[in-house]
């Protein structure tokens, strides 16, 4: 069954740790995004993606980075993780011609 | 810069009743989606819009593109339970790159059995 994934669900780490949160995909879209939510929250985009080995910024700043090796992999980085960087990370992907956008469940991410 | 305004913020209801919320722009859309959002998961894809005054419905859910092409509404009949969540109203913009969205604030429904 074509679906999004991202792993670790949840996370709780110290000050300091790099992490690394990962997405995959199976539905072979080639565009693919990162957003960032706290609880009740709108979404807000950090990265984005419309293929291999292109990675764009999104509007909202972010001190994470993250890489497109394979289509179907756009995993995020946190070099050094800090409280500030405590919220829900959600992963999404699309068809480069259509607007709809599907998600993967998200990984809550608690820095301490 | 472009943005999604949703009303009401929050809805108390009885199980049965009809629900209604919107979702107003001050720009031009081509397209709306409709999310569901539980929570601590991610948002799920309801309904999407690609007309101006289409009419869509996906089982009790139903949603229209506004004519003028700046809002949307949804409408749910006979709420049940399940369909406790944050609702999203979401559009794509082209502001240098297709398919990025703006996410409306969000209208929480909470449905009383």
């Amino acid at each position: 069954e074509a679906d999004i994934y991202q792993t670790p669900r949840y996370l709780v780490i110290g000050t300091g740790k790099k992490i690394t949160l990962e997405c995959s995909q199976t539905m072979g879209h080639d565009k693919m995004y990162w957003y960032q939510q706290d609880p009740g929250m709108e979404l807000h985009l950090i990265h984005y993606s419309y293929g291999v080995n292109s990675t764009e910024k999104g509007d909202l700043s972010s001190e994470s980075t993250v890489s497109r090796i394979r289509t179907e992999h756009f995993p995020l980085t946190l070099e050094s993780a800090r409280p500030s960087h405590t919220s829900q990370y959600l992963c999404a992907s699309s068809e480069a011609s259509k607007g709809e956008q599907y998600f993967g469940p998200g990984t809550r991410l608690t820095v301490t | 810069g472009q943005q999604l305004n949703q009303s009401p913020q929050s809805m108390f209801i009885q199980e049965g009743e009809d629900v209604s919320m919107n979702c107003t722009s001050s720009s031009i859309f081509n397209t709306w989606l409709w999310y569901k959002q539980d929570p601590g998961e991610g948002p799920v894809l309801l309904i999407a819009l690609y007309k101006a005054g289409e009419l869509t419905s996906n089982g009790r859910l139903t949603a229209q593109f506004g004519i003028t092409r700046k809002d949307s509404f949804l409408n749910i009949s006979a709420s049940i339970p399940s369909d406790v969540g944050i609702y999203f109203c979401a559009g794509p913009y082209y502001g240098g790159a297709t398919n990025k969205l703006i996410f409306g604030t969000g209208t929480l429904l909470a449905v009383q059995p």
